[in-house]
């Protein structure tokens, strides 16, 4: 069954250092996302993606957050000088076009990235 | 806004006993509401989802969801809890974006379950 991919498992970095979170999402998939869960809190939107564009993103998503598909598979997320409030578990999710006349569309989500920042 | 609230952070039950997780959603139009599980260390899988149509939804691992819009409810029950059940349950609500959906999700149950 195809799935979405997330590497690194759990990453740490130090405070200022950009990182770059990597996924893989489902191969005929067309609408990618990430979300965020810092510990013990709710899994939050960051932003949406179609098309090679941000359809939308959420107040979380400032300058120093970027998205890009640099390759047909990838999907990545750039933090660019993190921060201590940046450690959470990122997850990556992927769907396919909208089901027709219908409300919602299905995501699948990856395993998640564990950002640890020091 | 379209919102979902998780009435209870933690829950526990006996092995074999019923499992009840609550979840009231806000909503202008007919939702879409799903309910996800986390296991400890791991990603999110889905349960259930309730798109319209049958109000009582059956998931995966022997769960079930009732819609019930006259009480903007969505409650998560399964009849008899295996130990393997105990992780953290998220009500999620899909509201619709700039060309897509994405999800909004409560603030999750902790499912205990005790020998």
């Amino acid at each position: 069954e195809p799935e979405v991919t997330q590497t690194p498992s759990h990453q740490v970095t130090q405070m200022g250092q950009e990182v770059i979170l990597r996924c893989v999402p489902i191969s005929n998939h067309l609408y990618f996302y990430w979300y965020r869960q810092i510990l013990g809190q709710k899994v939050e939107f960051l932003v949406s993606f179609y098309n090679n564009e941000i359809s939308e993103k959420s107040e979380i998503f400032d300058d120093q957050f970027s998205v890009e598909r640099p390759d047909g598979s990838n999907f990545t997320l750039k933090i660019r000088s993190t921060k201590l409030e940046d450690s959470a578990m990122y997850f990556c999710a992927s769907s396919s076009v909208l089901v027709a006349g219908g409300s919602y569309n299905e995501q699948f989500f990856g395993p998640g990235t564990r950002l640890t920042v020091l | 806004a379209q919102s979902v609230t998780q009435l209870d952070s933690h829950v526990s039950v006996s092995e074999g006993t019923p499992v009840l997780l609550r979840c009231n959603y806000s909503s202008s139009y007919s939702p879409s509401l799903f309910w996800y599980v986390q296991h400890p260390n791991k990603g999110l899988q889905l349960l259930l989802k309730y798109i319209s149509a049958a109000t009582l939804v059956k998931g995966i691992n022997g769960f079930e969801a009732e819609f019930k819009k006259s009480e903007t409810s969505f409650h998560l029950t399964k009849p008899s809890a295996h130990m393997s059940d105990a992780a953290e349950y998220f009500c999620v609500v899909s509201v619709p974006t700039s060309g897509t959906y994405k999800y909004i999700f409560g603030t999750g149950t902790r499912l205990k379950v005790l020998a």
